[in-house]
């Protein structure tokens, strides 16, 4: 069966620090990848997107990146962390396809002070 | 702008009476639908969903329904059990293209 790993669960850091989340999928190949973000009092907000190694999408101008190095591995950086990156990081993975569901990873709790 | 609005940010329901969550679209072009639930510091996890070819879909206690001359849908969850309580998202999708858009939420609480 599938599964999603996402790490650290929670993340404290300070302002202008760098960020790196990763997140690994196991039991499926050539997945789509995306990085969400639930700020708080708000719904879930697509950051990133991937259908293939190296392909990424980015739906929200904002100071952070992502990359796809491996098939099955999806990382959100930042070079320098700002207040408002606080919030509630959702990486999923879905199988090809014309709209399959999203399977969600447990998500990184990041808090930046 | 939010494209997919669920405007009651709560609902509290007693156990075995039906629960209807709501949710509103604006973007014409959605033509697939779905329901997740999330449990606080865990991801959302996948309940139902629903293609704009049809006006309904049941699952067990989980039924969507789709208006589309609306742009409404909802889920209703019958009988409601305490284990339901969390937060609702729906989420809406163009088919072919590879990602959702998610609602803000509503937050469920059945009681005993």
């Amino acid at each position: 069966s599938q599964t999603i790993h996402q790490w650290p669960a929670t993340l404290v850091q300070p302002v202008g620090s760098p960020l790196s989340l990763e997140c690994t999928v196991e039991g499926t190949s050539n997945p789509n990848l995306y990085w969400y973000r639930q700020a708080a009092g708000r719904g879930l907000q697509l950051l990133f997107y991937s259908v293939g190694i190296g392909q990424i999408s980015s739906e929200v101008p904002q100071n952070l990146s992502a990359s796809r190095p491996q098939d099955r591995q999806f990382i959100l950086s930042s070079k320098k962390l700002l207040l408002s990156d606080s919030g509630f990081y959702l990486c999923a993975w879905s199988a090809p396809g014309p709209v399959p569901p999203l399977h969600f990873g447990n998500g990184t709790r990041l808090t930046v002070t | 702008d939010q494209q997919v609005k669920q405007n009651s940010p709560s609902l509290s329901v007693q156990e075995g009476r039906i629960s209807i969550l709501n949710c509103d679209y604006t973007n014409s072009m959605f033509d697939y639908f779905l329901w997740y639930k999330k449990y606080p510091a865990e991801g959302p996890t996948f309940l139902i969903s629903i293609s704009s070819i049809k006006d309904k879909n049941e699952d067990g206690r989980f039924t969507v329904f789709l208006n589309k001359s609306a742009k409404h849908l909802s889920l209703h969850i019958v009988p409601s059990q305490p284990g339901d309580s969390a937060v609702y998202f729906c989420a809406a999708s163009i088919t072919g293209f590879q990602k959702l858009v998610f609602g803000t939420g509503t937050r469920l609480l059945v009681s005993p």
